[in-house]
């Protein structure tokens, strides 16, 4: 399968405790993206990278989520003292980068609770 | 800052039925895209309009984007239990770069045999 792959799947945590999540894009793809969708939304933005540059963050993002593409391949998205709020379905996405209004192929995303 | 709305929030049709789904923003969009996100599943991109008026067709889907490029909409005509799920769409969340999605909240389809 060559789409874009995130683990875990699924993900149980204690309020207060750390949580990463993994993501691999697309082989060729060069730009990354991370949404957030919860329960009756549509995905909310949190972050992008082009290669390994994060260009762009949500005012979502606050200073507990953390995230990173070392090398412009995969990318992780690390929640530092997670609150029952954090719950919630993380989306990865990638695209080609040809331009504005590009495709962007999301993978299964992992979902969070956090008790 | 932009907002992109979507009318309906639900729809529950009989199949054959048709089905349409609107979308509103508050500012001018440089494009639209449209994703369908079956039940326990991941968005799937369907299409992209950009020109004004804009009319594209995929089978029994009608996409078109108006003439202003703050609307869009979606018709499906003759609805199929296949065509379960929730219909998004998208603008770009910065209008400098574009790159990151705006989604709406999307219109949930329940397609009754």
């Amino acid at each position: 399968d060559t789409g874009v792959s995130q683990n875990p799947r699924h993900k149980i945590t204690k309020r207060g405790q750390n949580v990463t999540f993994r993501c691999d894009p697309i082989s060729e793809h060069n730009r990354l993206y991370w949404y957030r969708q919860t329960l009756g939304q549509g995905p909310e933005f949190l972050t992008y990278f082009q290669n390994e540059a994060q260009l762009e963050k949500s005012r979502l993002l606050s200073d507990r989520f953390s995230a990173e593409r070392p090398k412009g391949s995969f990318s992780t998205l690390e929640i530092q003292r997670t609150e029952q709020g954090d719950s919630a379905m993380y989306l990865c996405a990638s695209s080609l980068g040809t331009g504005v209004g590009e495709t962007q192929y999301f993978g299964p995303g992992t979902r969070l609770l956090v008790l | 800052g932009q907002q992109v709305m979507q009318i309906p929030q639900y729809q529950h049709v009989q199949e054959g039925e048709d089905f349409t789904t609107y979308c509103n923003s508050s500012t001018t969009l440089s494009n639209i895209q449209w994703y369908k996100q079956r039940p326990g599943g991941h968005p799937v991109f369907l299409i992209q309009l950009v020109k004004s008026g804009e009319v594209k067709k995929q089978k029994r889907l009608t996409f078109q984007f108006g003439e202003a490029k703050k609307n869009s909409s979606l018709h499906i005509t003759a609805t199929q239990t296949t065509d379960v799920g929730t219909y998004f769409c998208a603008g770009p969340q910065f209008s400098n770069s574009g790159y990151a999605l705006n989604f709406g909240k999307g219109t949930s389809l329940l397609v009754t045999p």
